[in-house]
């Protein structure tokens, strides 16, 4: 079946510093959705891309939709403790329309 | 609104046990999806349901069933469960896809243990 590559798998970062995460496809998307999962908690919706180029930003989070509609990265700025967390993109397929979870991006920030 | 609910947080089930995991949201969501989640890996989708008594099968439905008798209340279930069943399940909700509100929106999971 179809699937999503999410990079990279896992982060450890310095506090303060800038993150950058991407997911890829081989087939085009129309729609890609990043989420943040706390440990213990279910996903929460922080970006959502609905055009190919759109760039979207949330607070210290910036997304965009790849032009070729088969990618989109996520970047977090300055980052803190509290970013620490799985981080999954998903995106929905033009041809199934169907919304496909990456493997997720586990951050750890430290202090 | 209190958004996605699910019950019980926490289950612990014997070999060839059944058990329902309930889910409920209160955003007059039309689809809603039933999601596993195992260690280290992403989200698999093992039902969803377009509408009141629609559902259909998602990339993993053995050994579940799911049934939707009304737009609020999506309930899972496990007829006998097994080991492999062991997971996190996470259930979602969102409005029709292509109308720029096709945002999933989850609750806070149900932990299954399967001894």
């Amino acid at each position: 079946g179809q699937q999503l590559n999410q990079s990279p798998q896992s982060m450890f970062i310095q506090e303060g510093e800038d993150v950058s995460m991407n997911c890829t496809s081989s087939s085009i998307f129309n729609t890609w959705l990043w989420y943040k999962q706390d440990p213990g908690e279910g996903p929460v919706l922080l970006i959502a891309l609905y055009k190919a180029g759109e760039l979207t930003s949330n607070g210290r989070l910036t997304a965009q939709f790849g032009i070729t509609r088969k990618d989109s990265f996520l970047n977090i700025s300055a980052s803190i403790p509290s970013d620490v967390g799985i981080y999954f993109c998903a995106g929905r397929s033009s041809n199934t329309g169907k919304l496909i979870f990456g493997q997720g991006t586990t951050l750890q920030v430290k202090p | 609104n209190a958004g996605v609910t699910q019950t019980p947080k926490f289950r612990i089930l014997k070999i060839g046990q059944s058990m329902t995991l309930q889910c409920a949201q209160d955003m007059n969501h039309n689809y809603m999806y039933w999601y596993r989640q195992d260690p280290g890996m992403g989200l698999k989708l093992i039902y969803y349901s377009v509408g009141a008594g629609i559902t259909d099968k998602g990339e993993v439905p053995n050994g579940y069933n799911v049934s939707r008798s009304t737009t609020e209340d999506f309930p899972l279930r496990l007829e006998l469960a097994a080991p492999s069943q062991t997971s996190v399940y996470f259930c979602a909700s969102s409005y029709s896809p292509g109308q720029g509100k096709e945002t999933q929106y989850f609750g806070p999971g149900t932990r299954l243990l399967v001894l």
